[in-house]
């Protein structure tokens, strides 16, 4: 089955730019969009469409892709900005089978 | 606004079954698709599947198929996920989510607030 992968953890300083991976083969053809996800709360979309941010989401969040990797990019990374982050898109096969990634925990301190 | 409630938390023996329910409000039901993820403890988010509300086709992740039944009620605007043969590895919160718009591939982005199914002997 097709799986995205994301690195287990990434640390950074306040202020710093984290940025977060994820890889899939069908990545070029389909969208990839990303989710925080605080302790206890459900998930919350922070980028759609490969780059997109929904209303209400601070302009540090940003994402991109190209090939087979999508990167999830908080720029001026903040102490409330520390969450696990999930990228999702779906497979290839034409029956929109969604996947999400395994997870990245992004700590900031 | 968009709500999405599901039933409460439940107990089950392992190789009993589950129906979780997710009663919409705020949108047109059947004009939205409906995800459900679940998340085991400490664990990640895992895609199970999603529904057309409007005529009640799904797909269900490979994973789960044989295993897991989603079905719609257009007249309470109310989703359903019934999980079989469970085992303790299905200990998870599972969660509905409303799609962002109206494509068969649009992702999860309203969500329920989840529903722990605790499986144990």
């Amino acid at each position: 089955s097709y799986e995205l992968t994301q690195p287990p953890s990434v640390s950074v300083s306040p202020g710093q730019t984290a940025r977060i991976t994820c890889s899939g083969d069908a990545l070029p053809k389909k969208y990839a969009y990303w989710y925080q996800q605080k302790s206890g709360q459900a998930p919350v979309l922070v980028i759609y469409e490969d780059s997109k941010r929904p209303s209400g989401i601070p302009e540090r969040f940003s994402g991109s892709s190209s090939g087979t990797m999508a990167t999830l990019t908080i720029s001026g990374a903040q102490v409330e900005d520390e969450a696990d982050y999930y990228c999702y898109s779906t497979d290839s096969s034409g029956n929109h089978r969604g996947v999400f990634g395994g997870g990245t925990k992004l700590t900031v301190l | 606004q968009v709500q999405l409630v599901q039933s409460g938390a439940e107990v089950k023996k392992p190789g009993a079954s589950v129906k979780v329910s997710c009663k919409a409000s705020g949108y047109t039901f059947t004009s939205y698709y409906m995800h459900w993820v679940r998340q085991a403890p400490g664990q990640g988010l895992e895609w199970m599947g999603i529904i057309n509300p409007s005529g009640g086709s799904t797909s269900y992740a490979q994973k789960f198929q044989g295993r897991v039944t989603m079905t719609r009620d257009t007249s309470t605007s109310t989703v359903y996920m019934e999980l079989s043969s469970l085992r303790s590895e299905d200990t998870a919160v599972y969660y509905c989510a409303r799609a962002l718009g109206s494509l068969y591939g649009d992702p999860p982005h309203y969500w329920g607030q989840g529903t722990l199914v605790t499986v144990s002997s």
